[in-house]
């Protein structure tokens, strides 16, 4: 069975400053890794994708997300926050052929002036 | 254009009602989903579709039914709802069901008072 293991319930950082969220996976399969963003009130938006190849993913916004296989883990990177980022960040695998997700319990990433 | 709408996007009722929430995805995906995210924004999935074919049918309620009437809608009915009930619905799709992301609707914040 596959499960996601987000370190951070609450990652609180300054503007312009790096950060990077945490996210550790379980599963005895290939996995595909994702990284979601949710705004208040809105629903999920992809941010970026592992699904083979480069180990170093980018996506939108600035983020980046590195997938070690040997640690089990897809830690998600931008070297300068703003305020804009504040939201939930969610990390997701799937495995096998169904599409169905799994989700960490999400980190809230809050961006102080 | 929105490509995986929900509605309604708010929903407040009574226990013992019967409500539906719809869901249509204009992306010519094959596989359509319903997550429940709950208070504490655990995201979980409960359906999932492919081709108007159910897929996935994670332990929920028989008070749950899914319907598809066709690929490009999937559609969730709640029986006799109840107070832990309340949560918020996301439908998402995608083009198929292996090495691809998910796309969510804007979700459904069900209310049972």
């Amino acid at each position: 069975a596959q499960s996601v293991t987000q370190l951070d319930s609450q990652v609180p950082v300054f503007e312009e400053a790096p950060v990077e969220l945490r996210c550790n996976y379980s599963s005895s399969v290939s996995v595909y890794l994702f990284w979601y963003v949710q705004y208040p009130n809105q629903g999920l938006q992809l941010l970026l994708k592992y699904l083979s190849g480069s180990t170093l993913v980018k996506g939108i916004n600035g983020f980046e997300a590195e997938f070690n296989k040997s640690q089990t883990s897809f830690h998600l990177r931008k070297p300068s926050v703003h305020i804009s980022d504040t939201a939930e960040y969610f990390c997701a695998v799937s495995a096998g052929n169904t599409g169905k997700l799994i989700f960490g319990q999400g980190t809230t990433l809050q961006v102080k002036p | 254009d929105t490509a995986v709408s929900q509605t309604p996007k708010y929903l407040v009722t009574q226990m013992g009602n019967d409500k539906s929430i719809k869901c249509e995805q204009n992306l010519g995906h094959d596989t359509m989903y319903w997550y429940k995210q709950d208070s504490k924004k655990f995201l979980k999935i409960m359906f999932s579709y492919n081709n108007k074919e159910l897929i996935i049918n994670e332990t929920v309620p028989n008070r749950f039914s899914p319907k598809s009437p066709d690929k490009a809608h999937l559609n969730l009915h709640i029986n006799s709802l109840e107070l832990g009930d309340s949560a918020v619905y996301f439908c998402a799709s995608s083009p198929g069901t292996g090495k691809t992301e998910a796309f969510f609707g804007q979700g459904t914040r069900l209310t049972v008072v």
